[in-house]
């Protein structure tokens, strides 16, 4: 069964520009979230979709925006690009959302390097 | 505000060894626990989660954690290690009510040798 995919895998932008990262949940599952792994630290959330609305927000500027789409696939957009969003960006899918116990499954992740 | 302790950058271990990773938690209410994996340029690759029940917990390639409630602590086990276990670890909390945020530790790294 295909794991979770995200594209690109590596991207390098510029500061001030626009990124758009898109991840493919795992069949069946409805939940997407989205995370930052500066390097060094542990994932910090960002976002959680659940049924293409949004269940939570972490503590990140509004720069950063998602969606998510009928066929549950989501994307993380990140305006006006800083010098410190260079990170691995994750993305996960469960099968449900506020059900915390269900686990949730990361893609492999996109590398995004600002400078 | 949850928040999640990883007490050790590194752990070292001798193949066949026991090792232990550590963690302790805060979270308002009753956790959810989970620990995760991460190889170098990889995602997170779950291992285990405490939900509620059995206090020992057991997971995916013979690691197991043991939840204590008195103490906040998840500590990651596994009775004889193996060079292939050397990675990244990681320990997350998230609350039983409300949405599911994930909240990360920020690693330990183990590194067993041969």
């Amino acid at each position: 069964d295909a794991g979770v995919t995200q594209s690109p895998t590596h991207l390098i932008k510029t500061r001030g520009q626009h990124v758009t990262l898109r991840c493919s949940p795992i069949s069946g599952h409805k939940s997407v979230s989205w995370y930052q792994q500066v390097l060094g630290q542990g994932p910090q959330f960002i976002f959680q979709y659940y049924e293409k609305e949004e269940r939570g927000r972490g503590n990140f500027p509004d720069r950063f925006s998602a969606r998510q789409f009928p066929n549950y696939s989501s994307e993380l957009n990140v305006n006006a690009l800083l010098l410190g969003d260079s990170a691995l960006y994750l993305c996960a899918s469960s099968f449900l959302s506020g059900r915390g116990y269900n686990e949730q499954f990361f893609g492999p992740g996109t590398r995004l390097t600002v400078l | 505000a949850q928040s999640v302790a990883q007490p050790e950058d590194q752990v070292n271990v001798a193949e066949g060894n026991p090792l232990t990773v550590k963690c302790t938690y805060s979270v308002s209410g009753n956790p959810y626990l989970f620990w995760y994996v991460q190889y170098p340029n990889r995602g997170l690759q779950f291992l285990l989660k405490y939900i509620t029940g059995d206090n020992l917990v057991k997971g995916s390639y013979g690691f197991e954690a043991e939840f204590n409630k008195s103490q906040t602590s998840f500590h990651l086990k596994k009775p004889s290690a193996l060079v292939s276990d050397s990675a990244l670890y990681f320990c997350a909390v998230t609350p039983s009510t409300g949405f599911q945020k994930l909240v990360f530790g920020t690693g330990t790294r183990l590194l067993v040798s041969p």
